[in-house]
């Protein structure tokens, strides 16, 4: 089955302990992305990434980092959690122009 | 499920009933428009997509209007069912520099409710 596979589901941690959230996808899409959704504020772009090794900012990437050393995988890092990034976290991927973003399930970060 | 929004504008609507979803874009250079729906608890699912050469686009059951004069997006739904109770969102992008269209900004979203 074709899709956007994001770990963990839900995740619970501390302030500055560093984390992972790992996507992958198995459409050989060129493009991947992160976005985080809050209330009130909906989708914002992290980081986008168009290929192996290219990666850009998106809207709000402060406090984030990203990598893309292999096509099928983009994970998010967060070296230094803190509370204001607890948020509904998606990872999409998209093959190019006319096709859209086709987007995980979501992970739900809460920062204590 | 997830709650996705705590202020956003809400269409209820009849079964049967035609929606008409609007929405306003904000960056003149947008290029390359398209609409999501997200159910509870689930990523957005991609719906339809125009590009700024066209004025309208058909799907099934679904039609975008865009009017870049107002900058001005529509996502129609025809004869709208329950099962198309969710939250729509329209998103933006463009061409800038080289980066084709992987930079993608959403709209704040309308939930749409759909009552038998």
């Amino acid at each position: 089955e074709a899709q956007v596979t994001q770990n963990p589901r839900y995740l619970i941690t501390v302030t500055g302990k560093k984390l992972t959230v790992t996507c992958s996808q198995n459409m050989n899409h060129e493009y991947m992305s992160w976005y985080r959704q809050d209330p009130g504020l909906g989708l914002r772009q992290i980081y986008y990434s168009m290929n192996v090794e290219v990666t850009d900012k998106g809207d709000v990437p402060e406090g984030y980092k990203v990598s893309r050393k292999e096509k099928r995988n983009f994970p998010l890092i967060l070296e230094s959690p803190s509370p204001n990034q607890t948020s509904l976290y998606f990872c999409a991927s998209m093959r190019g122009l006319g096709y859209g973003y086709t987007f995980g399930s979501g992970t739900r970060l809460t920062v204590v | 499920g997830e709650s996705v929004g705590l202020h956003l504008p809400t269409l209820s609507v009849q079964e049967g009933d035609n929606s008409i979803i609007n929405c306003a874009y904000s960056n003149s250079a947008s290029d390359y428009f398209i609409w999501y729906k997200q159910e509870s608890g689930k990523g957005p699912q991609f719906i339809i997509d125009i590009r700024s050469n066209m004025d309208k686009r058909q799907g099934q059951r679904v039609t975008v209007l865009l009017n870049k004069t107002v900058k001005h997006l529509s996502l129609q739904i025809a004869a709208t069912q329950p099962g198309d109770s969710a939250v729509y969102f329209c998103a933006e992008t463009r061409n800038a520099g080289g980066t084709s269209y992987g930079k993608l900004t959403f709209g704040q979203g309308t939930i749409l409710t759909v009552h038998p």
